[in-house]
């Protein structure tokens, strides 16, 4: 069974940083590609960034363009998103995804907090 | 940047009923490269289909997709009480992923 727990998560003030971590388990970790979801409170899903297998593509959604960072460990079966000069509107619950034909496995989504 | 604009926002049907949700693309999409979840509070999001048509796995008849080019529909043939939800299209094909911004199915 696919199972993506996400953590790192909290409460940090603007212009900080955080490292989310996802950890993998049940599949074959290194063979497919992997994507971090956000959702502000009260509102819709926003496709953050993925990565492929081996970590040489890398795309952004233009909001965290500069600011954001994916990458990923096979070794270890665990995603990453680096996170600096956080802002307000970066507030949301943060999933990683498992790519299989659509996003085919979430984790339970960690919250991360952006206020003064 | 592909956007997704879903229909209705909102979907006031009782249990039993069909229930028919529609997703506009501002540019082609690729059937092979559409998707719909489910999403209850405080849950993380469910794949119901993929490439269009394609049940995920564990996911009931009673839900089937369709559609072409620009359009798409998520059909859910009767609604059971565990249906009531929102419900998200995204377009996995080009970069940026987008999603559309979700139909709340709600009990009427």
């Amino acid at each position: 069974e696919v199972h993506l727990v996400e953590s790192g998560g909290g409460l940090v003030q603007p212009g900080g940083s955080l490292r989310l971590s996802c950890a993998a388990s049940g599949f074959t970790f290194s063979n497919f590609w992997m994507t971090w979801v956000r959702q502000a409170p009260g509102t819709g899903l926003e496709w953050v960034a993925n990565i492929n297998q081996v970590g040489s593509e890398k795309y952004y959604v233009d909001s965290v363009k500069g600011r954001f960072t994916i990458s990923r460990d096979n070794a270890e079966n665990s995603l990453y998103l680096q996170m600096n000069s956080l802002r307000a509107e970066d507030t949301a619950v943060y999933y990683c995804a498992k790519n299989g034909g659509g996003y085919d496995s979430w984790g339970q989504g960690t919250l991360v907090t952006v206020s003064s | 940047e592909i956007v997704l604009t879903q229909s209705p926002g909102t979907l006031s049907l009782s249990p039993g009923e069909r229930a028919t949700l529609s997703c506009w693309a501002s540019q082609s999409v690729s059937s092979s490269n559409l998707a719909w979840y489910q999403q209850k509070p405080g849950q993380a999001p469910r794949l119901l289909i993929y490439a269009t048509s394609s049940r995920a796995t564990g996911i009931p008849e009673r839900f089937s997709g369709s559609g072409s080019g620009t359009d798409f529909i998520l059909t859910i043939s009767r609604l059971e009480p565990e249906d009531f939800a929102v419900y998200y299209c995204q377009q996995y094909g080009s970069s940026p992923r987008t999603f559309g911004q979700g139909t709340k199915v709600e009990i009427k």
